[in-house]
């Protein structure tokens, strides 16, 4: 079973519309939870952070975190044809040690937004 | 401000040639993260750094990898001998100490090993 498992997509909306992506987590002592945005082509970039059960809203992205259910989702309201990209969850599990900084990476989901 | 300043940005290369790709971090950034990412496996931690100390190196894929930071300011991944296997984008990373997981990527490195 793999540590960050997200569905690869492509997910498909219509501009305007709300995208919803999803991550579930194999380690239930996992702590911190990311998600960032790649471009075609480009770099990783930080989008949105959750430490906590429940919502976390910044613009026009929620994180939606479920620890019980192992469980991490991004909506994206609104969506735009500049939002189309990969979007990757990445996992801390903060058992001490040298695991302070590590992220494990899911797959990613591809979302293309059409016009 | 500058950000994560990586080079070269492409390297073509021979399988058993040395390959040296290098980084530069957010200034007062003291974390530093290797990256590896290929389609098949996708974006995997190789090795980080704090106040350029290596933390973990659990993820360097053999001893053909090596990976130091000199000064706060400048980090190198080094393979050799090169295999085709190693071609990949090659990305570091860099965070502030209170908040080592929101980290900052470079543009990367495309790797292709012939």
């Amino acid at each position: 079973q793999k540590e960050v498992e997200q569905n690869s997509g492509p997910l498909s909306v219509p501009e305007g519309a709300i995208a919803s992506l999803n991550c579930t987590y194999s380690d239930r002592v996992s702590q911190s939870f990311f998600w960032y945005r790649q471009y075609s082509g480009k770099s990783p970039e930080l989008i949105m952070s959750i430490y906590s059960n429940g919502d976390k809203e910044d613009g026009r992205f929620t994180a939606q975190l479920n620890k019980a259910s192992q469980y991490v989702s991004l909506l994206i309201r609104d969506s735009q044809p500049s939002d189309s990209a990969t979007y990757l969850c990445a996992v801390n599990t903060n058992a001490g040690g040298t695991s302070y900084g590590k992220l494990t990476f899911g797959q990613g989901t591809i979302l293309t937004v059409h016009p | 401000d500058a950000g994560v300043i990586q080079s070269p940005r492409h390297e073509v290369t021979e399988m058993g040639q040395e390959v040296t790709l290098r980084c530069k971090p957010i200034s007062g950034h003291d974390y530093l993260f290797w990256y590896r990412q290929t389609m098949m496996r996708g974006l995997e931690l190789l090795i980080y750094f704090n106040n350029n100390v290596p933390i973990d190196d659990s993820g360097m894929p053999e001893d053909r990898f090596s990976a130091k930071m000199p000064n706060a300011s400048f980090s190198t991944l080094k393979i050799q001998p090169s295999e085709p296997r190693d071609s990949a984008v090659y990305f570091c990373a860099s965070s502030l100490g209170g908040r080592p997981l929101e980290q900052y990527f470079g543009p990367g490195t495309r790797l292709t090993v012939t």
